[in-house]
């Protein structure tokens, strides 16, 4: 069975320090792994796209890499604002078009 | 260049009534996805929607719920009698073509309670 596994479940760190968060992931054949970031009360909010193993993408403070067993969210020099529930989620080949699989998040908490 | 829009944001029914959510995609989309997410658990696919198609409704509950996308007009995902555990919010996504890891888009949520 597909699945998604997020670690840690939470996450408290101080401003500027910089730490990785994790998704394992369980699928017959994979399309794509993609990153959102949620806030509470919000809809997720799309961050990066990865198909294949040694992938990488960055965005501002944010670096997701991919290999053939888990992604990676770096994080460096965070600041209070990147205070969020961060998912990740799969899409497997044979499923059905464009179902995605999301993992149960990790909530980041960044004090200044 | 408007998101994802859903409508109510909040929604408060007693157990029994009928709750309707509305999703209207992005411009230029014409998948829809509706996922729920319960309190403290995460996101779970319901139904996948094409213009005047179903084309996968693998997770969504086979009693009180059902789901249309018409050919004009939104996406509405409809729960008969609701009862206190179809409390949750539901989020509607859209995407451009369906396929091939498209990147689906987040609406803002439907917060359903059941009293």
């Amino acid at each position: 069975e597909d699945q998604v596994t997020q670690s840690p479940e939470a996450l408290r760190l101080q401003e500027g320090e910089s730490s990785s968060l994790n998704c394992s992931y369980t699928v017959s054949g994979l399309r794509g792994l993609f990153w959102y970031r949620q806030d509470p009360g919000k809809g997720p909010e799309f961050l990066f796209t990865l198909y294949s193993a040694g992938e990488e993408k960055e965005k501002e403070r944010l670096k997701a890499t991919l290999t053939k067993k888990e992604s990676f969210l770096h994080i460096t020099a965070p600041k209070p604002e990147d205070s969020a529930t961060y998912l990740c989620a799969v899409q497997a080949e044979g499923s059905s078009a464009s179902k995605i699989i999301f993992g149960s998040g990790t909530r980041l908490s960044i004090r200044p | 260049n408007a998101g994802v829009m859903q409508n109510p944001r909040h929604l408060v029914r007693r157990r029994g009534q009928e709750a309707r959510l509305r999703c209207s995609p992005m411009k230029g989309h014409s998948h829809v996805y509706w996922y729920r997410q319960l309190p403290e658990e995460g996101l779970k696919f319901m139904v996948y929607l094409q213009k005047e198609n179903i084309i996968d409704e693998s997770g969504m509950p086979k009693e009180r719920f059902s789901a249309e996308f018409p050919k004009e007009g939104p996406s509405i995902l409809r729960i008969q009698q609701v009862v206190r555990g179809d409390s949750a919010a539901y989020f509607c996504a859209s995407s451009p073509r369906g396929g091939s890891a498209d990147t689906q888009y987040f609406g803002p949520g439907t917060r359903l309670t059941v009293l």
